[in-house]
């Protein structure tokens, strides 16, 4: 079936860099974007960043620009987030998700169960 | 930026209806998203694009937009519903693509 698994989270002092994973399967990996969104603490879900189905085109959110970094390995199916120069408020169970459909803007509708991220000062 | 803005928390007895709003510019214009969320678990789909319900989601959840307010109703709320809810939608400009969520109302079944 279709799945999405997380991993690589950990704790982490803050100013260091850690890299999560999230290991596709049941879909065809190639036709669809993915996503990173994570759960913290004080303001719920926040989306963090998107890498196209070619892992040409990326965006993120203004919070983590410049610090993250979102990438794709077609021969494992994966989808990397490199994390860097962490802060105390990146704190958050991180999860990656897929929308229903190939569309940039369809709803995400697959989501794995996450990998938690705690960053200490 | 784009914001969409949902209370913080709602109280809802057992049987009511629970009603949880989400504002945002130009929201007439938008796909809005529900999602339920509940601590250890991964994000649950509950209504899509306004008012469309994923396959295997009780009819108890249903969607509707309104101006620039769209609205989550749960009618007859059980003690399983209790959990924090996300309006999301998808903001396009011209260089720049964001995924929006709402701040999240915690729903507390009485």
């Amino acid at each position: 079936q279709v799945r999405l698994v997380e991993s690589g989270g950990g704790v982490v002092r803050s100013g260091r860099s850690l890299r999560l994973s999230c290991a596709a399967s049941g879909f065809t990996f190639n036709d669809y974007i993915i996503h990173w969104v994570r759960r913290t603490p004080g303001k719920g879900l926040e989306w963090v960043a998107v890498i196209s189905q070619d892992g040409t085109t990326h965006f993120y959110a203004d919070s983590v620009k410049g610090r993250f970094s979102i990438s794709r390995d077609y021969s494992k199916n994966m989808v990397y987030l490199q994390l860097s120069s962490l802060r105390v408020d990146d704190t958050a169970v991180y999860f990656c998700a897929r929308p229903s459909t190939t569309s940039w803007n369809d709803v995400l509708n697959v989501w794995g169960q996450g990998t938690r991220v705690t960053v200490s000062s | 930026s784009y914001v969409l803005t949902q209370p913080p928390s709602m109280s809802v007895a057992p049987g009511q209806t629970a009603r949880i709003p989400c504002g945002g510019s130009d929201l007439g214009t938008k796909s809005v998203h529900w999602y339920q969320h509940k601590s250890g678990q991964a994000p649950l789909l509950v209504v899509f694009d306004d008012d469309a319900r994923p396959s295997g989601i009780p009819e108890r959840f249903s969607g509707s937009e309104s101006g620039n307010t769209a609205t989550l109703t749960i009618n007859g709320v059980e003690a399983g519903d209790e959990a924090d809810y996300f309006c999301q939608v998808w903001h396009s400009t011209s260089d720049h693509q964001t995924w929006v969520f709402g701040g999240g109302t915690k729903l507390t079944v009485l």
